[in-house]
């Protein structure tokens, strides 16, 4: 079975401040595919990265950054020096290789305090 | 390019009647869009995959009689909620992947349906 946690229900911070939004997912696949979105107040989900299960190479962008680490079926997601407008609920998400269901977590919520 | 939309974004109805709601793929042809309900401060829970031409695949615990996908373009996909009662008041969102292949889901912005 496929199964995705993020045991952080909520984050609070404070502006400029680092903030890691922690996930934990489970599959007995070997190809699968993890994925971040965030989702504003306004409810549209917006991607943010996509890493296939045979790619272990951590990725930077911008201020976002992800660690992924399948000895630990791990993929952290964090905000550097993060802002007001990065607060959102974030979630993780896991689908196989055969680009079927997306398994969802329960989702962070991020509130970033001025 | 990849974009989706829905229609409508947000309705309210009276209990006992009937919505539907229409996701599109603007720009792409998608042999399967996927259905998800999203209840206030939960997360994403799949209702049903839809594939063009076939008959949608539900998951456990949804009534396809009571939420009827119909999948009959490749650019649309409508859910109707039939006979709504206050607890299918939600937000209902629509993804859809490309004819091509590949794994990536494209969201829609989502439908809020409140039923009175």
């Amino acid at each position: 079975a496929q199964k995705v946690t993020q045991a952080q229900t909520e984050i609070s911070v404070v502006e400029k401040e680092d903030v890691t939004l922690d996930c934990v997912y489970e599959t007995r696949d070997t190809t699968y595919y993890l994925f971040w979105y965030k989702q504003p107040p306004s409810g549209e989900l917006v991607f943010l990265i996509r890493r296939n299960s045979f790619d272990e190479q951590n990725e930077i962008s911008g201020r976002y950054s992800w660690n992924f680490q399948k000895s630990t079926s791990s993929f952290n997601f964090t905000i550097t020096a993060s802002q007001v407008v990065d607060s959102a609920v974030y979630f993780c998400a896991l689908n196989h290789g055969y680009g079927n269901k997306l398994v969802f977590g329960a989702g962070t919520i991020l509130r970033v305090k001025s | 390019g990849a974009v989706v939309s829905q229609h409508p974004s947000w309705v309210i109805c009276k209990s006992g009647t009937s919505v539907k709601i229409e996701c599109r793929s603007l720009d792409f042809q998608a042999t399967t869009m996927f259905w998800y309900r999203q209840f206030p401060k939960q997360s994403l829970m799949l209702m049903a995959t839809s594939n063009e031409g076939s008959k949608a695949t539900y998951e456990q615990g949804v009534e396809k009689d009571k939420f009827l996908i119909n999948h009959a373009s490749l650019t649309l996909s409508t859910l109707t909620v039939t006979s709504a009662h206050p607890e299918d008041s939600s937000f209902y969102i629509c993804s859809a992947r490309l004819a091509s292949g590949g794994n990536e889901q494209f969201f829609g912005p989502g439908t809020r349906l409140t039923v009175l």
